[in-house]
């Protein structure tokens, strides 16, 4: 069965240092993964996601992650934080077959410290 | 903004009372998602519709039904409620439903039940 598993259900990071959320998967073919971010009282907004391809994919906001296979990670990535990234952070894979229905992470709450 | 409209935004109701989700999503997306997110659940699929047909069914209650409209939008209706029931529900939007497609989120409906 596919599960998402986020390690780390808070990070603090200063403004201006990198970052690096964990996302591990588990699902038997070639998933597809995904990366959305929530901010206090509002939806769930798109990162970036990954079909296939290039294993290291590029998103809104100066984000970026790596697809790992042989570690079934997903890790995303930013270099230098902004205050405006504090929000919560969710990793999700996507089944194949008849339906679409994505199985997420618990998600990482990120703080940016001044 | 996603595209993808959720009412009401907030929603207050005793146990045991039944109440209605709505959902519209975005232009040309034929199909609807939806997911509960919860603080000891997390996000969790409920249900897809492609079309007015159900396409997947996630860990939705008995208690709990869906369906879509001709005119593509969706709802969810949530019956004798329980105080367990107060969540956060989150509509989502794709093009076709198929495995791997990028869900756009609404800002979700607020459910407290008291």
């Amino acid at each position: 069965a596919q599960s998402v598993t986020q390690p780390d259900i808070h990070i603090t990071v200063s403004e201006g240092a990198s970052l690096e959320l964990r996302c591990n998967y588990s699902y038997g073919a070639t998933p597809y993964l995904f990366w959305y971010v929530q901010s206090p009282g509002q939806g769930l907004q798109l990162l970036l996601k990954y079909f296939s391809g290039d294993t290291l994919v590029q998103g809104i906001k100066g984000f970026e992650a790596e697809f790992k296979r042989s570690q079934s990670s997903f890790n995303l990535r930013k270099p230098s934080v902004h205050w405006s990234d504090a929000a919560e952070y969710f990793c999700a894979v996507g089944a194949s077959g008849t339906g679409n229905q994505f199985y997420f992470g618990t998600g990482t709450s990120l703080t940016v410290i001044p | 903004d996603s595209g993808v409209t959720q009412t009401p935004k907030h929603l207050i109701t005793a146990t045991g009372q039944r109440v209605t989700l709505r959902c519209s999503p975005r232009s040309g997306d034929l199909s609807v998602y939806w997911y509960q997110q919860s603080l000891d659940q997390g996000l969790q699929f409920l249900i897809q519709y492609y079309n007015g047909e159900e396409r997947a069914k996630g860990n939705i209650l008995e208690r709990f039904s869906a369906q879509q409209f001709p005119d593509l939008h969706s709802e969810l209706n949530l019956s004798s409620l329980e105080l367990g029931d107060s969540a956060l529900y989150f509509c989502a939007s794709s093009v076709y439903g198929g495995g791997g497609e990028t869900q756009y989120f609404g800002p979700g409906t607020r459910l407290l039940v008291l």
